[in-house]
């Protein structure tokens, strides 16, 4: 079993669609979550960091986290085409120090 | 600019030819680490380096070399390549003190090997 299962998609949502993304993992130990975004032909770039349970909002984008279940969402409202990209979940232990990902969700907003 | 290089970022070689894969890094990072990017299996760890002259093995080690003999560099070494080593590659740093996970990563590299 991997340590963290992400959504493999691919998702394609019109244009201002509530978009839901998810990943499960299995190690407790995880403390810290993020999302990134990749856009075709570039790095992954962060966009949501969290660390306790509960609700982070940035704008358009809510990453939640539920450690009893051991599952993370990341929710973007209003979803634009620019948001056409791959978003990959990841966490990180302190312990490990070591970022363990999911294998990414591709998302295309069309028009 | 804060930015992570690599180079070559497009690379198509044979198999058993030997090959290195640069990075560097200019906002002085401890943490230095490469992973490969494969459809369906997300980002894959190789090597890691805490500090310079500290490197160690991530999830997927095999073929691979790497050296950290400065603090900005991060080399990624195929002594021989295979086929299956055909792969995106990204190189990534982050800071070790402060308390702050975030990894920049590089652009990429997209290495064909025949």
């Amino acid at each position: 079993q991997k340590e963290v299962e992400q959504d493999p998609g691919p998702l394609s949502v019109p244009e201002g669609a509530i978009v839901s993304l998810n990943c499960t993992y299995s190690n407790s130990a995880f403390q810290y979550f993020m999302w990134y975004r990749q856009y075709s032909r570039k790095g992954p770039e962060l966009l949501m960091y969290t660390y306790s349970s509960g609700n982070k909002e940035d704008g358009r984008f809510t990453a939640q986290v539920d450690k009893s279940s051991k599952y993370i969402s990341l929710f973007i409202r209003d979803s634009q085409p620019s948001d056409s990209a791959t978003y990959l979940c990841a966490m990180i232990s302190t312990s490990y120090g070591k970022l363990t990902f999911g294998q990414g969700t591709i998302l295309t907003v069309h028009p | 600019e804060a930015q992570v290089t690599q180079n070559p970022r497009y690379l198509i070689t044979v198999t058993g030819k030997k090959l290195t894969v640069t990075c560097s890094q200019n906002m002085n990072h401890e943490y230095m680490s490469w992973y490969r990017q494969d459809p369906g299996l997300g980002l894959r760890q190789i090597y890691y380096s805490m500090n310079v002259e500290v490197t160690d093995k991530g999830d997927v080690p095999e073929g691979y070399k790497v050296s950290r003999k400065e603090k900005r560099n991060f080399p990624l070494i195929l002594e021989s390549p295979s086929p299956n080593q055909t792969s995106l590659y990204f190189c990534a740093s982050r800071e070790v003190a402060g308390g702050s996970y975030e990894q920049y990563f590089g652009p990429g590299t997209r290495l064909t090997v025949t």
